[in-house]
């Protein structure tokens, strides 16, 4: 067990809905890491942020955005879904603040599928 | 552009033999690198990572990886695999120059042969 949660652990929607997932880093981590994975896709980084504000940004469809609270938990916010956009979210988080650098802990993932 | 290449999709050991995991970079810079495997069902968890110094590192469950900068490449080894070592297995590149981000492979999948 990472110490990072992620919620809901599936979610299935159509097409043109929106969505959003949560996550909960580990006790102590000021960075939350949101991924994609998918099949012809593979491990993708979407975004980073740190202490609230973003940090750095990665291959995110502008339809898709994210936030981290005060209490550092972040959401990742997905509209406009299409069936490409199936596939297994990742949240990470990690002490520092470097994306390229930190040990990232990954939650479980939550699994998107859109019919 | 900068990438991760694992040119093996699919590996299959038999429990006990030995293993080594290719993971070739490109990346103009010096390179972060670093193991996470991926059980089934689980996040990622990090084996190992290499930024400076010593070439080869020891991470956790009885992996190492050794650097060859010649030869671009961070593979990653283990004597004597366990069935519990069956996993996907993604190679990664730190990228800090310009967008900061972390570049994974596609994955290898492990298999293990009782």
């Amino acid at each position: 067990d990472s110490g990072v949660t992620q919620t809901p652990k599936h979610l299935i929607t159509a097409t043109g809905q929106r969505v959003t997932l949560r996550c909960s880093p580990r006790s102590g981590d000021l960075s939350v890491y949101w991924y994609q994975q998918s099949l012809d896709q593979g491990l993708q980084f979407l975004i980073q942020y740190y202490n609230g504000e973003e940090r750095a940004k990665g291959n995110i469809l502008e339809r898709f955005s994210a936030q981290q609270f005060p209490d550092l938990h972040s959401e990742l916010n997905l509209s406009s879904l299409e069936l490409g956009d199936s596939a297994l979210y990742f949240c990470a988080s990690s002490v520092a603040r470097a994306v390229s650098t930190d040990t990232q802990y990954f939650g479980p993932g939550t699994r998107l599928t859109v019919l | 552009a900068q990438s991760v290449t694992q040119p093996d999709i699919h590996i299959t050991v038999s429990e006990g033999a030995s293993l080594e995991l290719r993971c070739n970079y490109s990346y103009g810079a010096t390179p972060y690198l670093f193991w996470y495997v991926q059980s089934p069902g689980q996040g990622l968890q990090l084996l190992l990572k290499y930024f400076s110094g010593d070439t080869l590192v020891q991470g956790i469950k009885g992996f190492e990886a050794e650097f060859k900068r010649s030869q671009s490449s961070f593979n990653l080894r283990k004597p004597s695999v366990h069935w519990s070592d069956a996993a996907e297995y993604f190679c990664a590149v730190g990228i800090l120059q310009g967008a900061q981000k972390l570049v994974f492979g596609q994955g290898t999948r492990l298999t293990i042969n009782p």
